[in-house]
């Protein structure tokens, strides 16, 4: 079946210090990758859509200089949170999905701290 | 402006009995209806999902009613288990621009035994 890891699973950085999570699927080619990030009461935000041999697109208030995103090949993508503050906080959360199917998978989130 | 709205915000049932909850949405331009349960600590599992086409989808004990004319879905979940105990997303894109997902905020089911 398809399964999606995120890794680490939590985190906790310095203010101001930047951190990597990284999102790997098996068992299927994620053609297409969305960063999420899920704050503490439970909401989503898109940050960014990336789909390969494609320009990776930022929803607003979200920039490649502040959450820049890889998405090297089929089963894995990247995204670093830069200068990380307590607003940053959060679960962050990959969805992938193959080409040919509507149907997005997320993996189990990195949870982001910021002290 | 919330584009996806989910109520009740939280609802409890006793094993056995049906959960219905509710979702509408604003964007007419949205036609895949996925629905997410999640545990604490945990991402969103992919429940059950279903396109406008159709007006319901059953996978098992979980069932999905569409009215495209009112923008408004629910999630039946029938002899609900304390198992199914988690919080339920109800999410939404259009399938021209699949893997962005505009999500609700989610009703928090509480079955008890």
């Amino acid at each position: 079946g398809a399964l999606v890891y995120q890794y680490p699973r939590r985190t906790i950085c310095k203010s101001g210090t930047s951190m990597r999570m990284e999102c790997q699927a098996v068992g299927f080619q994620a053609t297409s990758v969305a960063w999420y990030r899920q704050s503490p009461q439970k909401t989503f935000e898109l940050i960014a859509l990336s789909t390969v041999n494609s320009a990776i697109k930022y929803e607003q208030n979200f920039t490649q200089e502040k959450f820049p995103i890889s998405h090297p090949n089929l089963s894995f993508s990247s995204m670093t949170v830069l200068n990380a503050y307590l607003e940053d906080r959060g679960l962050y959360l990959c969805g992938a999905r193959t080409q040919i199917s509507y149907e997005q998978y997320f993996g189990p989130g990195t949870r982001l701290t910021v002290l | 402006q919330q584009q996806v709205r989910q109520s009740p915000q939280s609802l409890t049932v006793w094993e056995g009995e049906t959960a219905i909850l509710n979702c509408s949405y604003e964007n007419s331009a949205f036609d895949y209806f996925p629905w997410y349960q999640q545990f604490p600590g945990e991402g969103p599992a992919l429940l059950i999902s279903i396109l406008s086409v159709s007006d319901k989808k059953e996978d098992g004990r979980f069932t999905i009613f569409f009215n495209k004319r009112e923008k408004k879905l629910s999630l039946h979940i029938a002899d609900s288990q304390p198992g199914d105990s988690a919080t339920y997303f109800c999410a939404a894109s259009g399938t021209q621009v699949v893997g962005q997902l505009t999500f609700g905020r989610g009703t928090r089911l509480q079955v008890y035994a």
